[in-house]
């Protein structure tokens, strides 16, 4: 079975330019997750949507950061402007819907790290 | 708050020995804890999963306890490998909608030879 795609895997830009980052989830998953991980702390996650919906989105910065699944399968994260710390990994994970037998494992996709210069 | 705490933050070790990774929770109402590998530039891999109701469980040189009661858990490592070098992660599940997950900082292992 195909894993989770990301991409792009890196991506360099200066403070206050924009970047988006994509991903396609397994087939199947309805809950897709972003989350942001610092170098040396665990992931924080971000945005939690549930096939097209927003299950958790308390800590996202919405001031900058934007995320969309508009048709429940792939999503996109943009950030805009970023800032010197926003440097991280951000992961994209996936899962079956809460209730479903294995709803709590998630499949992670190999992350975009981004630089803020 | 729910809270994870990982000890220690890293560890070396020699090539063949055993290791063991502490988490402690404080997670409410309590589901599950996942330990997750990850390796360096990947997303983390679920390791093993422990349930209420579960006290070790193993899968292949891992081991994992869990003791409900005091709210700690721990992955023991038998004859370490090189591939073992990675951040372990310890996640835990708390019951009700949304599949909420808190997850640990994770402790850095670097086996040597």
């Amino acid at each position: 079975e195909a894993g989770v795609a990301q991409s792009p895997r890196y991506k360099i830009i200066e403070k206050r330019q924009s970047v988006a980052f994509w991903c396609n989830p397994i087939s199947g998953h309805a809950t897709l997750y972003w989350y942001q991980q610092i170098l040396g702390q665990g992931p924080k996650l971000l945005i939690q949507f549930q096939n097209n919906g927003v299950v958790d989105d308390s800590q996202l910065p919405k001031d900058r950061f934007s995320a969309e699944r508009l048709k429940g399968v792939d999503s996109t994260l943009k950030i805009q402007p970023a800032k010197l710390e926003d440097s991280a990994v951000y992961l994209c994970a996936s899962s079956l819907a809460p209730g479903d037998a294995g709803a709590n494992v998630l499949t992670f996709g190999a992350g975009s790290r981004l630089t803020v210069l | 708050k729910n809270q994870v705490e990982q000890s220690p933050q890293s560890l070396i070790i020699l090539e063949g020995k055993n290791c063991t990774l502490q988490c402690n929770y404080t997670v409410s109402p309590f589901s599950n804890l996942r330990w997750y590998k990850q390796d360096t530039g990947r997303g983390p891999v679920s390791l093993t999963i422990m349930t209420f109701s579960e006290n070790t469980k193993s899968n292949r040189r891992y081991t994992a306890t869990l003791d409900a009661d005091t709210k700690q858990s721990s992955l023991h490592i038998t004859a370490s490998q090189l591939s073992d070098s990675a951040s372990y992660i310890c996640v835990v599940s708390a019951k009700g909608g949304g599949n909420k997950l808190t997850f640990g900082t994770g402790t850095q292992l670097k086996v040597e030879l």
